[in-house]
């Protein structure tokens, strides 16, 4: 237990769906990030949100949009998804301007898009 | 860009140690971590090395820097089948603390 939840753990939708992913940090800490994890390719960072500022990877899709309302919550709204972004969604939170930044991670949504 | 790079697969005997290796290309790095998965859950941090240090200890972990080479290593010594998982090495880019780059993870079988 690292005091990161996600919700919901496993999750199947249509390509023509809406769905939120939820993540809830419990440490204090004042960052937070979604990581997309595929079969074959290394763990990609999809967002930063970090002291309000919102930082994102540039080749991450338009129809994933994520949603920080406070520092201990963390959402990734996905709408009209594909077959390939079927994947492991984690999330994960760290405090920063700390010594070392060491990031926490919860245990992950498996997503499959039909 | 960044890259870092590991084998994919580890095979050792329960009480031998182990060690898994990753090369990365960012001498820039401050932070670099290993991270350990078990099946069907997240990542777990295991230890981490700041730049300016060669060695880590920590209980049966030891983490090796060459930053001439680029090369981390983490020594897990007296291995158990409790450690099978896949071992992730992570680099900060350069001093940017919240972006890190992962290797594509080391699966370690320990066998009985």
């Amino acid at each position: 237990e690292t005091g990161v939840t996600q919700t919901p753990r496993h999750l199947v939708m249509g390509m023509t769906n809406k769905k939120s992913l939820k993540c809830e940090q419990h440490l204090g800490h004042n960052a937070m990030y979604w990581y997309k994890q595929s079969a074959k390719k290394p763990l990609e960072l999809m967002f930063v949100y970090s002291l309000e500022e919102r930082v994102e990877n540039n080749s991450v899709p338009s129809r994933f949009s994520p949603e920080c309302p406070n520092s201990s919550h963390l959402f990734l709204h996905l709408h009209t998804l594909q077959p390939e972004d079927s994947a492991l969604y984690l999330c994960a939170s760290s405090q920063g301007g700390g010594s070392s930044y060491e990031q926490y991670f919860g245990p992950g949504t498996r997503l499959t898009v039909t | 860009g960044e890259d870092v790079e590991q084998s994919l697969f580890l095979s050792v005997r329960e009480g031998d140690s182990s060690v898994i290796n990753c090369t990365y290309t960012d001498s820039s790095s401050t932070y670099l971590y290993w991270y350990k998965q078990e099946p069907g859950a997240g990542l777990q941090l295991l230890t981490y090395i700041f730049s300016n240090m060669d060695m880590k200890q920590d209980q049966r972990l030891t983490v090796l820097l060459n930053k001439k080479d680029k090369h981390l290593s983490l020594r897990i010594a007296d291995t158990q089948t409790g450690d099978s998982a896949i071992y992730f090495c992570a680099v900060t880019k350069g001093n940017a603390g919240n972006m890190l780059t992962f290797g594509g993870g080391t699966r370690l079988m320990v066998k009985p």
